[in-house]
């Protein structure tokens, strides 16, 4: 079965600064999809970014980036010159016939 | 404006009194799915409906039920609520029903359930 493992259960980092949050995932499927979901304290959750497995290329977003290793089943998150606004629970997530999602992390901002 | 939209936002119940959090669409979109999410878990599926009259269970329908009778609604049912119910529930859907998990999900604001 499918699984989606994020390993840092709460990260900081300093406004302005860049952090790295990380995601594997476990699937013997060769054809699937991988996300990242932002869920602020609003609730609401918001889609960051999609990338899909045969694209060799990363996929970007703005500020927002993704180091996608097929190979590793690795997608972990780059944040670029953090905002406050950028404060959340992100959520790791892998698509085939279904969704699963990771257990998230959350990301504080320092002023 | 292209939402999902689920009522109520926030439930104080009791255990055994049944209630019902509806969930409504305007995309037209052939997928739905009923989230709970709790501290530590994460965001785990209940119950799904690929299209109308199609729905299926997820990782954990004990104690709920759902029905899609129109494409657009996709409410969830807890008959007799538990307390181990207490959790904030999302809907979401998405266009296609085939190979859902390939589609970006459109959620609900969520709603926030105890159960005492």
């Amino acid at each position: 079965a499918q699984t989606v493992t994020q390993s840092q259960p709460e990260m900081s980092v300093q406004e302005a600064e860049t952090v790295t949050l990380s995601c594997t995932y476990d699937t013997s499927e060769s054809d699937y999809y991988l996300f990242w979901y932002k869920q602020p304290p609003s609730r609401q959750m918001i889609l960051v970014i999609r990338q899909e497995a045969y694209k060799q290329q990363n996929a970007t977003e703005n500020r927002f980036s993704v180091n996608f290793q097929k190979a590793a089943k690795s997608f972990s998150l780059k944040i670029s010159d953090s905002q406050l606004g950028d404060a959340a629970m992100y959520f790791c997530a892998y698509g085939d016939d279904k969704i699963i999602f990771g257990k998230g992390t959350r990301l504080h901002i320092l002023p | 404006e292209a939402q999902v939209t689920q009522n109520p936002r926030y439930l104080i119940t009791v255990t055994g009194k049944k209630l019902t959090v509806t969930c409504s669409q305007n995309m037209n979109h052939e997928y739905m799915s009923w989230y709970r999410q709790d501290p530590g878990l994460g965001l785990r599926q209940i119950y799904y409906s690929m299209n109308v009259e199609v729905t299926d269970k997820g990782d954990v329908p004990e104690g709920y039920k759902v029905s899609r009778k129109e494409k657009r609604n996709f409410p969830l049912i807890l008959e007799s609520p538990s307390p181990n119910q207490t959790s904030l529930y999302f809907c979401a859907s998405s266009l296609n029903g085939y190979r859902s998990g390939a589609n970006v999900l459109t959620f609900g604001a969520g709603s926030r359930l105890t159960v005492l």
